[in-house]
C-alpha cells in the first residue's frame, strides 16, 4: 500500500505569493499517476491536475504539477483570494488501495 | 453537463444497513470505472470502492470488504454501495466519482451523509 506525506500541513501566504505544496509516496508511483485536488468547506473536491502534470480542464493555469517517482509538488503561482483552501493529493497505482495524502491547508497570512 | 448525484445516507444504528445510489447524467456512463470515496469529519478523503465498467471487477478498501458491496445498472447510469455491519468509524460524507481514463477523479457528485451511531 502506497503512503502519501503531504507537507507542510498548513501554509500561510499572502494574495500574490507563490505557494509551493509537497507530496512525498512511499514508493513509486505507476507511471506517476499522481492526482491534485482544491476542496474548500462544505464542497466536493475539485481535480486540479492529473498524471502528476496535466491540467484539468478549467483549470487557471497559475496551477502547475510537477515530479515523478516519490517526488511530487504542486505550485501555484500567484495566490488568488479564492485559492486559499485544503489541497490533497491522490494517487493511482497499479493496485488499491487508491490512497489520498493527509492535505495541506493553504491560509490567509 | 456532466452531474452526479447521490442519494441514500442518513442516521442507522451500529450494524445496520444503507443502500447508498448515484445516478448520472451528461455522459456515457458504461464508459467509465465508477468509484465511492468517503470523507470523515474533519479528515481528508478516502477511496472505499471502486468498479469497471461492465461490474465484472470490484475492488473495496480492507476495512469494508465483506460488509460493502458495490454495483452499478449501466441501463439506468445509476451506482451503488451497499453498506452493511456499519460501524461508527464508518461515519462520513459518501461521494460517488469518475474516471475518464485518466487515472483521476475528474467529476463528483455533492455527497451524502452517512452517520452511524446508537
Amino acid at each position: 500500500e502506497i503512503v502519501l506525506t503531504q507537507s507542510p500541513g498548513t501554509l500561510s501566504l499572502s494574495p500574490g505569493e507563490r505557494a509551493t505544496l509537497s507530496c512525498r509516496a512511499s514508493q513509486s508511483v505507476n507511471n506517476n499517476f499522481l492526482g491534485w485536488y482544491q476542496q474548500k468547506p462544505g464542497q466536493a473536491p475539485r481535480l486540479l491536475i492529473y498524471g502528476a502534470s496535466i491540467r484539468a480542464t478549467g483549470i487557471p493555469d497559475r496551477f502547475s504539477g510537477s515530479g515523478s517517482g516519490t517526488d511530487f509538488t504542486l505550485t501555484i503561482s500567484r495566490l488568488e483570494p479564492e485559492d486559499f483552501a485544503m489541497y490533497y493529493c491522490q494517487q493511482f497505482g497499479s493496485s488499491p488501495p487508491y490512497s489520498f495524502g493527509g492535505g495541506t491547508k493553504v491560509e490567509i497570512k | 453537463e456532466v452531474r452526479l448525484v447521490e442519494a441514500g445516507g442518513g442516521l442507522v444504528q451500529p450494524g445496520g444497513s444503507l443502500r447508498l445510489s448515484c445516478v448520472a447524467s451528461g455522459f456515457t456512463f458504461s464508459s467509465n470505472w465508477m468509484f465511492w470515496v468517503r470523507q470523515a469529519p474533519g479528515k481528508g478523503p478516502e477511496w472505499v470502492a471502486s468498479i469497471e465498467t461492465d461490474g465484472s471487477r470490484a475492488d473495496y478498501l480492507d476495512s469494508v470488504k465483506g460488509r460493502f458491496t458495490i454495483s452499478r445498472d449501466n441501463a439506468k447510469k445509476l451506482l451503488y454501495l451497499q453498506m452493511d455491519s456499519l460501524r461508527v468509524d464508518d461515519t462520513a460524507v459518501y461521494y460517488c466519482a469518475r474516471d475518464p481514463y485518466t487515472k483521476a477523479f475528474d467529476v463528483w457528485g455533492q455527497g451524502t451523509m452517512v452517520t452511524v451511531s446508537s
